[in-house]
């Protein structure tokens, strides 16, 4: 599966736009970028996901680079609900390939 | 609430053992999908299955199965358990046989003593 690098940390204040950062320079022309979140304590849950063009929907946005290389995850508006370990995975043949992540930190 | 189910919450057993955790999808799903988390291996993909038939294995040791019943729920068994098996099992659950949009559940955490 494709690699993808994200920062480990990220801090943000609440109410403010956040705006998570992915490199994929290997992504192939099928692959599909996905985020997912991690809350402590809890289960991985779907975030979004895209090909080619920006995706919305009601928790973020996805903006994509016309050269897929890379990928910004935004939440419009973090709330202290929103720290939690986000992951850009690739889709590979099935399951998802988990990396490290970015903790995002939400200050109040 | 992801609305797939995973039983049970806790298991507590020694080496040697044998476990079966169980996973219930979300309704109308048929994809069931088991992830491993431990503190130094992350989340890693075990298993994959679509509608009762194995789609792909991804790290999934021998002394592992798994298999996926009629009424979907599918259950993860673990044998001749190591210490090293300590960690959350996860189950996710997906309506198709692709990976775009997929549910967790809440996990099992096993403690191999």
């Amino acid at each position: 599966d494709a690699k993808t690098t994200q920062p480990n940390s990220m801090e943000s204040n609440e109410e403010e736009p956040v705006h998570l950062p992915c490199n994929h320079s290997t992504i192939s022309g099928t692959d599909y970028i996905h985020w997912y979140r991690q809350l402590p304590s809890q289960g991985p849950e779907y975030v979004i996901h895209g090909l080619t063009s920006n995706v919305n929907n009601r928790m973020a946005s996805l903006a994509i680079a016309e050269d897929r290389k890379s990928s910004t995850l935004i939440l419009h508006r973090a709330t202290l609900r929103d720290a939690a370990v986000y992951y850009c995975i690739l889709s590979g043949a099935d399951g998802l390939t988990f990396g490290k992540g970015t903790h995002l930190i939400i200050q109040p | 609430d992801s609305g797939v189910t995973q039983t049970p919450k806790h298991l507590i057993t020694a080496t040697g053992q044998r476990v079966t955790l169980r996973c219930s999808p979300r309704s109308g799903d048929l994809s069931v999908y088991w992830y491993q988390q431990s503190l130094d291996q992350g989340l890693q993909f075990l298993i994959h299955y679509y509608n009762g038939e194995e789609r792909a294995k991804g790290n999934i040791l021998e002394r592992f199965s798994a298999q996926q019943f009629p009424d979907l729920h599918s259950e993860l068994n673990l044998s001749s358990l190591e210490l090293g098996d300590s960690a959350l099992y996860f189950c996710a659950s997906s309506f198709g046989d692709r990976v775009y949009e997929q549910y967790f559940g809440p996990g099992t955490r096993l403690t191999v003593t």
